[in-house]
């Protein structure tokens, strides 16, 4: 595979679930990122990881829980979730966190909260 | 604080003419500038960014944007619109002095070329 893949595509989850999105990425870089998409807002970054350490957590709620074992993986463990955390998660990656690099998206997980 | 803005919510163009879409930004110091776009159940791809150097930037299906530093613009252009650029455009921008590993983007435009 190449570039950046995300799993599952879509997910729908109760709000007692607990569930994990997965992110690889085959291009080699040292960042990862993962942002919420929601209909007419603006792309929230909530985590960032640079060599696998995370480097920025955007003051996102501890029901979203990172993991970053390795440069190509991240993960993003989900629990106790609530109705209007439903979007589109997508994760990205780039060559540096600093600096003038583009981001590399992957499609994105839909997820819905019930 | 850094802030990104895309005036146009929709920019409707006839197949075959130019087309623009928007974008000023706010920072504290100078500007990595960035285009994506977006394509139904699909990430964000990148198309082209301005770094330094020369104010036009060329970039990826013939898309071109051009750094304004005294209007703090960088509207995305391209001379002859096909009806497969329909899609939601984004601009980002990242701010080199704020030591912040922030990008930030706009709430997008939808791009609907007409045939």
């Amino acid at each position: 595979e190449t570039g950046v893949t995300q799993t599952p595509r879509h997910l729908v989850m109760g709000m007692t679930n607990k569930k994990s999105l997965k992110c690889e990425q085959h291009l080699g870089h040292n960042a990862m990122y993962w942002y919420k998409q929601s209909a007419k807002k603006p792309l929230e970054l909530m985590f960032v990881y640079n060599f696998k350490e995370q480097t920025e957590n955007n003051s996102v709620p501890s029901r979203f829980s990172p993991e970053c074992p390795n440069s190509s993986h991240l993960f993003l463990h989900l629990h106790t979730l609530q109705p209007e955390d439903s979007a589109l998660y997508l994760c990205a990656s780039s060559q540096g966190s600093l600096g003038g690099y583009e981001q590399y998206f992957g499609p994105g997980t839909r997820l819905t909260v019930t | 604080a850094q802030s990104v803005a895309q005036p146009e919510d929709q920019v409707n163009v006839a197949e075959g003419n130019p087309l623009t879409v928007k974008c000023t930004y706010s920072v504290s110091g100078n500007p990595y500038l960035f285009w994506y776009v977006q394509y139904p159940n699909r990430g964000l791809q990148f198309l082209l960014k301005y770094i330094t150097g020369d104010n036009l930037v060329k970039g990826s299906y013939g898309f071109e944007a051009e750094f304004n530093k005294s209007q703090t613009s960088f509207h995305l252009k391209k001379p002859s619109a096909l009806v497969s650029d329909s899609a939601l455009y984004f601009c980002a921008v990242r701010d080199l002095t704020s030591g912040t590993y922030k990008y930030i983007f706009g709430t997008g435009t939808r791009l609907k070329v007409l045939a």
